[in-house]
């Protein structure tokens, strides 16, 4: 059973598309994040969100947008994709909404944008 | 600079070795969280801590809250242990939202060699 999943696993796609990247979690933790991993492999929070807060990394373009259409799912919606935004996206999960949780990664989507 | 600095970047060891990864950061913390990035691109939370020492396996994991410091063991390495380390803090910021976010090292390669 996979306990965090991410669809799809490679994404390669034109400048100026929409896309999205689905993330499901199985659980139960009540928090679902979204990191971008660059060429350099640093890994940056894009997103925290449980079922009462959004907290946005204020570097994020607003171009990129997360959804949650339930507590297991956390789905990021990006506009007008730029060459920039290749990278790999990672999504995780833990228990809790702060404090020291471990986090639960995603297997990660490799975006391309040409 | 970074709140979260790691050395070595690139650390390149013998079958049986013990390796040290460092790990110090600049701001108040209330976790630290050490990840390993296998060569495939999934990303598996080794520890995450607050003080003193945790032991998993061939791997340990050390804090020193006064210093800003931490340290990740591995005791025999082996071959299948090569895969990039990232350490990631949880900032203790009371007065912000960002606090329930991580911020990552750039990681460290490492390789072990047969």
């Amino acid at each position: 059973d996979t306990a965090v999943s991410q669809t799809p696993k490679y994404l390669v796609t034109q400048m100026g598309n929409d896309k999205s990247i689905k993330c499901e979690q199985n659980l139960g933790h009540d928090t679902m994040y979204w990191y971008k991993q660059d060429s350099k492999k640093f890994l940056k929070i894009m997103f925290s969100y449980n079922n009462k807060e959004l907290i946005i990394n204020e570097t994020v373009p607003n171009r990129f947008s997360p959804k949650s259409p339930d507590k297991a799912h956390l789905n990021l919606h990006i506009n007008s994709l730029e060459l920039g935004d290749s990278a790999v996206y990672f999504c995780a999960s833990s228990q809790g909404t702060g404090g020291g949780e471990t986090q639960y990664f995603g297997p990660g989507t490799r975006l391309l944008v040409l | 600079k970074n709140e979260v600095e790691q050395s070595p970047q690139n650390l390149t060891a013998q079958e049986g070795e013990f390796i040290t990864i460092n790990c110090s950061y600049s701001v108040g913390i209330s976790a630290l969280h050490w990840l390993q990035q296998h060569p495939g691109g999934g990303i598996v939370s080794l520890f995450m801590l607050s003080s003193g020492k945790k032991k998993h396996g061939r791997l340990i994991a050390t804090i020193n809250i006064q210093e800003k410091h931490s340290s990740l063991h591995i005791t025999a390495s082996h071959p299948r242990d090569s895969a990039v380390y990232i350490c990631a803090v949880r900032r203790l910021l009371i007065s912000s939202g960002s606090a329930r976010q991580l911020t990552f090292g750039s990681g460290t390669q490492l390789t072990v060699l047969p």
